[in-house]
């Protein structure tokens, strides 16, 4: 088992350009999430999507948009990304809610 | 966003000592996870909590679940150098859809 992977580890963005940050998680998972960690800040909610077929804003979802593909993968898409959303991304998935939470790698995001 | 109160936020250890952490909450929960990153990496789970009281051990680690529900701690016993990283605690509450984190302890082993 891989657990979650995602993809690209490290990406240089220009002001204004889009990406698509992905998500996998070969666990069987229910719940999965995204995640932006800044110092001093913690870990705080993008996105979750509960189930598949639904999705959910978190604390922090402004300039942010999500899609359940399918059970395994969840994406997190930047529409014109902004020097404010510089940070490290972590996805992350649980069998259900208030369950063992697991962490991807992470995916380090410049944007000059 | 909300946040646990998570202390110490640093510590140096001699390597071989035992170290002691805690999480602090106003609010009840119902899961406690105890979690470890090293720089450049994602978290680590630790350990799991279900239940007021609940002690747990994984390895050198014990973590334990607080009775009044809104604290937990972490214990490491004879700390060794790859201790060295930073630990958080994250708490859930049912009917929520959330995982509150703590600000996190900065570990550094002395050798």
């Amino acid at each position: 088992n891989a657990g979650v992977t995602q993809t690209p580890k490290f990406q240089v963005l220009k002001t204004g350009q889009s990406m698509t940050l992905q998500c996998a998680q070969d666990m069987n998972h229910n719940s999965m999430y995204w995640y932006r960690q800044d110092p001093g800040m913690g870990l705080r909610l993008i996105y979750y999507s509960a189930s598949e077929g639904t999705t959910d804003k978190g604390e922090v979802p402004n300039g942010y948009n999500v899609s359940r593909l399918n059970k395994r993968e969840f994406s997190l898409r930047l529409e014109s990304a902004a020097p404010s959303q510089t940070s490290v991304y972590f996805c992350a998935s649980s069998t259900e809610w208030g369950n063992e939470q697991f962490f991807g790698p992470g995916t380090r995001l410049t944007v000059l | 966003g909300q946040q646990l109160n998570q202390s110490p936020q640093s510590m140096f250890i001699q390597e071989g000592e035992d170290v002691s952490m805690n999480c602090t909450s106003s609010s009840i929960f119902n899961t406690w996870l105890w979690y470890k990153q090293d720089p450049g990496e994602g978290p680590v789970l630790l350990i799991a909590l279900y239940k007021a009281g609940e002690l747990t051990s994984n390895g050198r680690l014990t973590a334990q679940f607080g009775i009044t529900r809104k604290d937990s701690f972490l214990n490491i016993s004879a700390s060794i150098p790859s201790d060295v990283g930073i630990y958080f605690c994250a708490g859930f509450t049912s009917g929520t859809y959330k995982y509150i984190f703590g600000t996190g302890t900065r570990l550094k082993v002395l050798a």
